[in-house]
């Protein structure tokens, strides 16, 4: 069975950085897109990021651009996400997902928490 | 970017009733929608995929269908366990978009 499993959230001063990981196991991570996906306490679901099966194509929500990179080791089946100048708009919990076309988003981690306050 | 609305924001309904919940794109997405479930303190949970799709061991009552820019998901008849909120995510081009979600709860 897929498994997605995040790491690495916790309790961060704002403007302070945080590098969260996924840990995949049981399918062939190198041949997927991955993505970040976050949901603010209480909101709806908010794309984060995603990252090309081979690293060579990223793209972010307008909000994290400049702030937030995204990276994967094909090697250790692992995908980060790196998070600098965090506000309290940050805050949420932090989903890991995996997709193939269409458009299939068919496994997620089970989300890790950022809170961001002084 | 492209924006996605959904109806209604919330919705009370009872087991056995059937359900429609709708998303509107603003601009042609093709069929590169998803449709996800998810409960409280829980992932969410993928249900259809390229709009009209049922994604793997999702039970038969629930269906998808799309009109132009407008896409629904149709639930048969309620069960105790859909009790949950219903995401759309167009997944047609960058940046991706989730609808704001309907909630759905029992009358």
């Amino acid at each position: 069975e897929v498994r997605l499993v995040e790491s690495g959230g916790g309790l961060v001063q704002p403007g302070g950085s945080l590098r969260l990981a996924c840990a995949a196991s049981e399918f062939t991570f190198s041949s997927y897109w991955m993505s970040w996906v976050r949901q603010a306490p209480g909101k709806g679901l908010e794309w984060v990021g995603s990252i090309k099966e081979d690293g060579s194509d990223k793209y972010f929500v307008d909000s994290v651009k400049g702030r937030f990179t995204i990276s994967r080791d094909n090697a250790k089946n692992s995908l980060y996400l790196h998070m600098d100048s965090l506000t309290a708009e940050d805050t949420a919990v932090y989903f890991c997902a995996v997709s193939d076309y269409p458009g299939r988003w068919f496994s997620w981690g089970q989300g890790t928490l950022v809170t961001v306050s002084s | 970017a492209i924006q996605m609305t959904q109806s209604p924001s919330s919705l009370s309904a009872s087991v056995g009733d059937r359900v429609t919940i709708t998303c509107r794109a603003s601009q042609d997405i093709k069929n590169a929608l998803a449709w996800f479930q998810q409960k409280p303190g829980k992932a969410p949970k993928l249900l259809m995929f390229a709009a009209s799709t049922l994604h793997s061991g999702v039970p038969s009552r629930f269906s998808g269908s799309r009109s132009g820019t407008d896409f629904t998901l149709t639930i048969a008849s309620l069960q105790p366990e859909d009790f949950a909120t219903y995401y759309c995510l167009q997944d047609y081009s960058f940046p991706r978009t989730f609808g704001p979600g309907t909630k759905l709860d029992i009358k």
